[in-house]
């Protein structure tokens, strides 16, 4: 079946340092891919998605490249700030139920100042 | 995109009791699912909520543990019974259109704590 696998955390920066958060997936077919964040005591936000190969997500800074070669989908941020500090869920849509989600274990950031 | 309020936000049950959340949508969409969220961990898929029909299960989820409503396009309940401290969770609604494209938008999330 469908899986997602995303690196481990905490993932601990200093601000204005360089993010990445590694994402790799197993699927039939050509999924939809997410990133989605949780700040700490808040619910899930969508922060970027591709819906295709070579797609390149970005928001708020982030951006995400869907690679079908490699099947990855990896986070990367230029300069985190403190604000960036909080979970990160990489996801995966399915491709037998348009709506269902494939969710990785989720990677923490810690940002410190 | 859709605006999406669930309720209870937080609460604190009593063990052996049973617990409905709403979540109610800002316009109709086609598709609305509830995850489970365990302290510390990723999001589990519950269930897909069908409109005017029986939800459909994912594995190891159960209707008698856990039943969902949806009697129309905007709104559905997902309801805990018989709580015990595992499932001491955020439960949260998601919902789809294709109108959005292909985003999947979530709630805030009910926070439950089982004592």
């Amino acid at each position: 079946g469908d899986s997602v696998t995303q690196m481990e955390g905490p993932v601990t920066l200093s601000e204005e340092a360089f993010l990445t958060i590694n994402c790799t997936y197993t699927a039939t077919g050509y999924p939809s891919l997410f990133w989605y964040v949780q700040y700490p005591g808040e619910g899930l936000q969508l922060l970027l998605k591709a819906t295709k190969a070579d797609d390149k997500g970005s928001n708020k800074g982030f951006e995400a490249t869907y690679r079908k070669e490699t099947t990855s989908f990896h986070l990367e941020k230029g300069s985190v700030q403190v604000s960036d500090s909080a979970v990160y869920f990489c996801a995966l849509g399915a491709t037998d139920s348009w709506g269902k989600l494939q969710f990785g274990a989720g990677t923490q950031v810690v940002v410190t100042p | 995109s859709a605006v999406i309020s669930q309720k209870p936000s937080r609460d604190i049950c009593q063990r052996g009791t049973s617990l409905t959340i709403q979540c109610q949508v800002d316009s109709q969409v086609t598709m609305m699912f509830w995850y489970r969220q365990q302290p510390g961990q990723s999001l589990t898929l519950i269930a897909t909520a069908n409109q005017g029909s029986e939800a459909t299960y994912e594995s190891g989820f159960v209707i008698d543990k856990f039943p969902i409503s949806r009697p129309n396009l905007t709104f559905s309940t997902l309801t805990v019974s018989n709580m015990s401290p595992e499932d001491s969770s955020i439960y949260l609604c998601s919902v789809g259109d294709r109108e959005y494209g292909n985003t999947i938008y979530f709630g805030e999330g009910s926070w439950l704590t089982v004592v």
